[in-house]
C-alpha cells in the first residue's frame, strides 16, 4: 500500500493563479480531509469528505474547492491564489467517518507570491 | 467552542531524562483523543487513540493517558531519535478533528 499520496511536493504560484493539489489513498477509506499547517496555528481543517460525492466545509474553507468523485481521490482546488494561502497542505484519510485515527500524506509546500 | 491546547511549546531533554507532554481539551462529548508524531518536512504519523478517561496506551518509550480534561504523553528514557513535534487532536464525532499547536521535543545525546 502506498497509503496517502500527494502531488506536487512543492509549488510556487503568482497571485491570482489557480491550481489543483492532488491527493489519493489506496486504503479504501471513507473519510478524507484537507488541512493547512501554519507556524503557531496548528493544523486547520479546510474541507472534508465522508464518502464519494459528499463534501463539507471545515474551519477555513474560503478560497478553496473540493470534490470527491471516487473513494480514492480528493483534489483541492485553489480558485485564485492569494499570499495568505502560502502554507503547507496535508491530505489525510480515515477508515470511517469519525473517531478513528487519520493517515496523512507527505504534504505540499505552497508559496504564493 | 471546542479547543485543544498543548504545553509546553518546546522541550529539551537530555537522553534518558523522562518527561511528560500535556494536552488539555475542551470538547463536548469527546469521541476520541489522538496523538501524532511529526518529523520536519513530513506529515503527521499516528501514535495513539484514547477513547475514555482512565485509558492508557503504550508503545516503546511512549505512554499516553487520558483524564476528563487532559491527556499526557509520557516519554521514558528518551533517545535522540524521539526528537520530533508531537501533536494532539480531539474529535466529538462531528466529522471534525481539532488539533493543538504541538510540542517540539529535542532530545540531546
Amino acid at each position: 500500500n502506498a497509503g496517502v499520496t500527494q502531488t506536487p511536493k512543492f509549488q510556487v504560484l503568482k497571485t491570482g493563479q489557480s491550481m489543483t493539489l492532488q491527493c489519493a489513498q489506496d486504503m479504501n477509506h471513507e473519510y478524507m480531509s484537507w488541512y493547512r499547517q501554519d507556524p503557531g496555528m496548528g493544523l486547520r481543517l479546510i474541507h472534508y469528505s465522508v464518502g464519494a460525492g459528499i463534501t463539507d466545509q471545515g474551519e477555513v474553507p474560503n478560497g478553496y474547492n473540493v470534490s470527491r468523485s471516487t473513494t480514492e481521490d480528493f483534489p483541492l482546488r485553489l480558485l485564485s491564489a492569494a499570499p495568505s494561502q502560502t502554507s503547507v497542505y496535508f491530505c489525510a484519510s480515515s477508515r470511517q467517518v469519525s473517531s478513528y485515527e487519520q493517515y496523512f500524506g507527505p504534504g505540499t509546500r505552497l508559496t504564493v507570491t | 467552542e471546542d479547543q485543544v491546547t498543548q504545553s509546553p511549546e518546546a522541550l529539551r531533554l537530555q537522553e534518558g531524562e523522562s518527561s511528560s507532554l500535556n494536552c488539555s481539551y475542551t470538547v463536548s462529548g469527546l469521541r476520541g483523543l489522538f496523538w501524532y508524531r511529526q518529523d520536519p518536512g513530513k506529515g503527521p504519523e499516528f501514535l495513539f487513540t484514547l477513547y475514555s478517561a482512565g485509558e492508557e496506551k503504550e508503545k516503546e518509550r511512549l505512554k499516553a493517558t487520558l483524564t476528563k480534561k487532559e491527556s499526557f504523553l509520557h516519554i521514558t528514557a528518551p533517545k535522540p531519535e524521539d526528537s520530533a513535534t508531537y501533536l494532539c487532536a480531539a474529535t466529538s464525532g462531528t466529522y471534525k478533528y481539532i488539533f493543538g499547536t504541538g510540542t517540539r521535543l529535542k532530545v540531546l545525546a
